[in-house]
């Protein structure tokens, strides 16, 4: 199966600059996802890549993606306190479904 | 209507009692799927529903029953749980089975079994 791994915890001060990374051991996901879950409520996709590409920026998200270290970042730029939340990376199983597998979630806290 | 509705948002039962989960989209979204979400762990998979059959199982005891009664709705029937069972419930739906696009989720149910 898919091991996922992402740090559990990142502080960042609001207006700075947040960087979440995510790892991950099978590159077979055609695509890879980051959700966004708000405290007791259910996951909000937020953006997510191609996996032949580098990198895709939306607005203050930016998705970098390198396939040779297996490593997924999402850096949100000029962070709102209403971008505490945990964060998932998340990519698609190859077995014929291509359902979802998350990683293992990092909590974002904003400091005001 | 770009939302999945799930309902109730709060549940607390006892470990003899029968009650269920219910999700509905109005997303024309073919794919429905339950996950279950411990706390401080990511969702894991349990059903998936494909054009209102189950296509997917994934070894889930028999206490938890899926039905899929129509495109709409999605319904999961609880009995005899466990209190190891008591998780955040969340229901997804796609436009078909493993659609690139991602899932839309609801905002869970939150299960109690005491």
């Amino acid at each position: 199966g898919e091991d996922v791994e992402q740090s559990l915890f990142l502080s960042v001060r609001e207006g700075d600059s947040s960087v979440i990374n995510c790892t991950y051991t099978d590159s077979s996901s055609t695509y890879l996802y980051w959700y966004k879950q708000e405290p007791g409520a259910g996951l909000q996709l937020l953006t997510y890549i191609f996996s032949n590409m580098d990198m895709k920026q939306d607005q203050r998200l930016t998705v970098l993606l390198n396939k040779k270290d297996k490593h997924l970042s999402l850096r949100i730029a000029d962070t709102q306190t209403g971008d505490s939340a945990i964060y998932f990376c998340a990519g698609a199983d190859q077995t014929g479904a291509n359902n979802l597998f998350f990683g293992t979630g990092t909590r974002l806290t904003v400091i005001p | 209507d770009t939302e999945v509705t799930q309902t109730p948002k709060h549940l607390v039962m006892g470990m003899t009692n029968k009650k269920s989960l219910k999700c509905e989209q109005h997303m024309g979204h073919r794919a429905m799927y339950w996950y279950k979400q411990k706390a401080k762990k990511p969702p894991e998979l349990m059903f998936v529903y494909s054009y209102e059959k189950l296509s997917i199982n994934e070894s889930v005891p028999s206490r938890f029953s899926p039905e899929c009664p129509n495109s709409s709705l999605l319904n999961l029937h609880l009995h005899a749980l466990q209190p190891e069972d008591s998780a955040l419930y969340l229901c997804a739906s796609s436009q078909a089975a493993g659609d690139p696009f991602g899932y839309t989720f609801g905002s869970g149910t939150r299960l109690t079994v005491v």
